[in-house]
């Protein structure tokens, strides 16, 4: 079965600390993507690559990097994380060509304190 | 720029009743849309998709949707809801010339015994 896994399910972090998620796929996909979910806002794209080493901003990148130094994992990092950036955080994958559905992980809820 | 507007934010149905969830896009040309289902500390899972061709759609779970072009539209329906179908749904259109989805804000079910 195909598998997006985030690391961690929950997390609390504090203000000022810098904070890594990870999400690892065993799908050989090309695509990987990270997403904010928050209520009434739907799933918003902050960051997106397309392959090893390469990345793309999103709609909402300010305050986040990444970083894909290997196909199968794409990593999320709070450099300095802020209150504002507590949120569900969902990883998804994808094959290149447009047509195929995006893959997710189950999500990290990430709580800035 | 494109967009998907879910306009019902919350939707309660008793078991056994008919589902219809709007789904309303902004695009160019042909949409690549996709109808997601979240369920409760879970990540997206695909419902079905719709690229080209016969414009009624079926997916899992029972659900269909239909794209209507004249009305930008692409609602999902269910004839008979079940009390598992208690979700969090989303639209979500694939931005052109890319892998990349837009999504709504997505529609909360809530289902009565």
């Amino acid at each position: 079965d195909v598998k997006v896994t985030q690391s961690s399910r929950y997390l609390v972090k504090r203000t000022g600390e810098k904070v890594f998620l990870e999400c690892v796929q065993d799908m050989d996909h090309e695509n990987m993507f990270w997403y904010r979910q928050d209520p009434g806002l739907g799933l918003r794209l902050i960051y997106f690559s397309y392959d090893v080493k390469m990345k793309e901003k999103g709609d909402i990148p300010e305050g986040y990097s990444v970083s894909r130094e290997k196909k199968e994992r794409f990593s999320l990092i709070l450099e300095s994380a802020s209150t504002n950036q507590t949120s569900m955080y969902l990883c998804a994958s994808s094959p290149t060509g447009g047509d195929e559905k995006l893959f997710f992980g189950s999500g990290t809820q990430l709580s800035v304190l | 720029a494109q967009s998907v507007t879910q306009p019902d934010i919350h939707i309660t149905v008793s078991e056994g009743a008919s589902l219809e969830l709007r789904c309303n896009y902004s695009y160019g040309a042909t949409p690549y849309l996709f109808w997601y289902v979240q369920s409760p500390g879970q990540g997206l899972q695909l419902l079905l998709k719709y690229f080209s061709g016969d414009t009624l759609v079926q997916g899992i779970k029972g659900f269909e949707a239909e794209f209507k072009r004249s009305q930008s539209s692409f609602n999902l329906r269910k004839p008979s809801v079940h009390w598992s179908d208690a979700a969090e749904y989303f639209c979500a259109v694939g931005v052109y010339n890319t892998d990349k989805l837009i999504f709504g804000t997505g529609t909360r079910l809530q289902v009565f015994p």
